[in-house]
C-alpha cells in the first residue's frame, strides 16, 4: 500500500458545526503532515506529527484541532469555522521528520464553509 | 512563508516540445524537491534532488542545481497534454512551497 487516503472527500459545513477530516497510511511512515491549499496558491504547512506527537503547529488557529491516535491516522477536528477557512485540505506522510524524504500526499479534502 | 520562487508562473507549449521551469529559493537546504499537483487535487512528488548533486534524471524529467545560486531547474522533455499540471518546488524540514508554475500543454 503506497497511498494515503483521505475522507472525504467533499465536505460542507455550517459555521456552528463540528467535523472531522481522516487521513490514513498504511506505509510505516512515522511523519504526517496537514496543509491547507487556497486556490492558485502553494500549500502551506499546518501541522506535523512525528511518531505520533505535535512537532510543528504553525500558528494555527485553535478552532483547527490536530489528532494522532496511531502511527496510521491523522484527524483534523474542525469547530466554529470561517468561511475564509474554505479550502483544500492535504495531508501528506514521510518515512520520517526531517528534510530527507520526499512526501506522499492524499488527494485532499474540500472544504467549503458555509 | 514562501521558501521557493518559480517562474514563469504560467507556461503554455505545444505537444512535443519542452518545458522548463525555475525555482529560487532563499536559505541553505539539504535537498530540493519537485511537485505535481493536477486540477487542484493531491501533489505527486516526482524527484529529490540532493545538495551534491548538480543534475538529476527521471524519466522525461531532468533537474538541475546550482547551490551557489540557490536555484533549481525543471525540465520536460517531449511534453504530453497528460503534463498539464502546476509543478512546485519545495525545500525540505517544514516542506514549504514555492508559488507554482501552472503547465498547459496543447494536444
Amino acid at each position: 500500500d503506497t497511498e494515503v487516503t483521505q475522507t472525504p472527500k467533499h465536505l460542507v459545513m455550517g459555521m456552528t458545526n463540528k467535523k472531522s477530516l481522516k487521513c490514513e497510511q498504511h506505509m510505516g511512515h512515522r511523519a504526517m503532515y496537514w496543509y491547507k491549499q487556497k486556490a492558485k496558491k502553494p500549500p502551506e504547512l499546518m501541522f506535523v506529527y512525528s511518531y505520533e506527537k505535535l512537532s510543528i503547529n504553525e500558528s494555527v488557529p485553535s478552532r483547527f484541532s490536530p489528532e494522532c491516535p496511531n502511527s496510521s491516522l491523522l484527524n483534523l477536528h474542525l469547530h466554529a469555522l470561517q468561511p475564509e477557512d474554505s479550502a483544500l485540505y492535504l495531508c501528506a506522510s514521510s518515512p520520517r521528520g526531517g528534510p530527507f524524504y520526499g512526501y506522499t500526499f492524499g488527494s485532499g479534502t474540500r472544504l467549503t464553509v458555509v | 512563508s514562501q521558501q521557493g520562487e518559480e517562474d514563469p508562473q504560467a507556461l503554455s507549449i505545444q505537444e512535443g516540445e519542452n518545458a522548463t521551469m525555475n525555482c529560487s529559493y532563499k536559505t541553505s537546504i539539504n535537498n530540493l524537491q519537485w511537485y505535481r499537483q493536477n486540477s487542484g487535487r493531491g501533489l505527486v512528488h516526482l524527484i529529490l534532488i540532493r545538495s551534491n548533486e548538480r543534475e538529476k534524471h527521471s524519466g522525461r524529467l531532468r533537474v538541475t542545481l546550482d547551490t551557489s545560486k540557490k536555484s533549481s531547474s525543471l525540465l520536460i522533455t517531449a511534453s504530453r497534454a497528460a503534463d498539464t499540471a502546476s509543478y512546485f518546488c519545495a525545500t525540505p524540514g517544514k516542506l514549504i512551497f514555492g508559488q507554482g508554475t501552472e503547465l498547459s500543454v496543447k494536444p
